[in-house]
């Protein structure tokens, strides 16, 4: 069966550059999470879409933004990345909000 | 204090040891994740629940929903069952799931 999907699954990026993280849901998936896990850390929760709209907010910095498209994958967008940024952020897909959540493999992002 | 609270937060087992990791929580909830993350961070969804008992293989999660506590029992434990286990609840209406911080698991041969 088809799983979420993330890339790139590791990077590496200087302080004050920016990045884009992307995740692909489960085919017939409409929501999608961003979790963030920092070194040694439980994940918290970034932000959420639902329908392609933004369905929930949790502590993503203004630094970053994120948005779903037409074909439902979504993109974290981060800018003037900070050594505090270096975490593994996940994606989790589900069918509507009140459905299990599924996990993609996760991207690595290492500022330096 | 911690909306999700796991115990113990490390576990160190012998293959075949029935293992139980605990989960309590103090808000209101729809449902509640199980999940597993291996070294180099993969996470996997195990059981959601929002009332009674699960089973898959030798995994089993139960719930009390007025007790707010959920169990998570692993029978005839084995060496590759060694991960972090995730307690997760969801809120209300909000999709987003809220962490417990996960017990170490480590079960020997």
């Amino acid at each position: 069966a088809a799983g979420v999907i993330q890339s790139p699954r590791h990077l590496i990026k200087e302080k004050r550059e920016t990045a884009t993280l992307k995740c692909y849901p489960i085919p017939r998936h409409d929501t999608v999470y961003w979790y963030q896990q920092g070194p040694g850390q439980d994940p918290q929760f970034l932000i959420s879409f639902y329908e392609k709209m933004q369905s929930d907010k949790g502590s993503i910095p203004d630094r970053f933004s994120a948005q779903q498209f037409s074909d439902y994958h979504s993109e974290l967008n981060m800018s003037s990345l900070e050594l505090g940024d270096s975490a593994l952020y996940f994606c989790a897909s589900s069918f509507r909000r009140a459905y299990e959540q599924y996990f993609g493999p996760g991207t690595r992002l290492t500022v330096t | 204090k911690n909306e999700v609270e796991q115990s113990p937060q490390n576990l160190t087992a012998q293959e075949g040891e029935f293992i139980t990791i605990n989960c309590s929580y103090s808000v209101g909830i729809s449902a509640l994740h199980w999940l597993q993350q291996h070294p180099g961070g993969g996470i996997v969804s195990l059981f959601m629940l929002s009332s009674g008992k699960k089973k898959h293989g030798r995994l089993i999660a139960t719930i009390n929903i007025q007790e707010k506590h959920s169990s998570l029992h692993i029978t005839a434990s084995h060496p590759r069952d060694s991960a972090v286990y995730i307690c997760a609840v969801r809120g209300g209406s909000q999709g987003n799931l809220i962490f417990g911080k996960g017990t170490k698991l480590s079960v020997k041969p």
